[in-house]
């Protein structure tokens, strides 16, 4: 079994359009989160949530919604698309906030064009 | 920013050699990991050192912390062409969050 998974891997959509990524981990952790990596890999962090509530929202256009129905899964929807919206997205979980080591889905990559 | 900085960027060694790659970081930290991706993977852990620990080892890595210095140093003894990846250094300024920075990708040459 998949520790954490993300669905589609790959996702190829029109600027203004609306996507969702879905994340779904099996390890029993409480805390969730979405990370995004550029072309140039750097891997920036978008939000946290423990326990289905919001902890961390970095600076992220309130395009990127999180939802977290359980806190075994946590999904991404983004409004209204851009190019530079165009990168991987990576779900990863933990056990508590912080000080623990985070485990990561395969990532899902989407292509705005 | 908070992210660590990795360096170098690139490393290319031979089969066998070590490789060493450096993580600078601004600001105190509660501890320091580790992490390895393979292309289109995701991340996996590899090490987790403590604030107050000096030095780790796991196998064939070795991780060294200096906190008065902001770095930390990722050492791979004997590397194989399966080490290939690039690898993350993730720092937690807040005891909340892991940053991250771009990593240093290393390609060994069988």
């Amino acid at each position: 079994d998949t520790a954490v998974s993300q669905t589609p891997k790959y996702l190829v959509t029109q600027m203004g359009n609306d996507k969702s990524i879905k994340c779904e981990q099996n390890l029993g952790h409480d805390t969730m989160y979405w990370y995004k990596q550029d072309s140039k890999k750097f891997l920036k962090i978008m939000f946290s949530y423990n326990n289905k509530e919001l902890i961390i929202n970095e600076t992220v256009p309130n395009r990127f919604s999180p939802k977290s129905p359980d806190k075994a899964h946590l999904n991404l929807h983004i409004n209204s698309l851009e190019l530079g919206d165009s990168a991987v997205y990576f779900c990863a979980s933990s056990q508590g906030t912080g000080s623990g080591e985070l485990f990561f889905g395969e990532g899902s990559r989407l292509t705005v064009l | 920013s908070q992210q660590g900085e990795e360096d170098p960027q690139a490393l290319s060694i031979q089969e066998g050699e070590n490789a060493t790659m450096n993580c600078s970081y601004k600001t105190s930290i509660n501890n320091l990991q580790w992490y390895r991706q393979n292309s289109g993977r995701g991340l996996v852990h590899l090490i987790l050192i403590r604030s107050n620990e000096r030095e780790k080892h796991s196998g064939r890595l070795r991780v060294t912390l200096d906190t008065s210095k902001k770095s930390s140093s990722l050492l791979i003894t004997a590397s194989r062409a399966a080490d290939t990846a690039s690898y993350f250094c993730a720092t937690d300024p807040t005891g909340n969050q892991f940053y991250f920075g771009t990593g240093t990708s290393l390609t060994v040459i069988p």
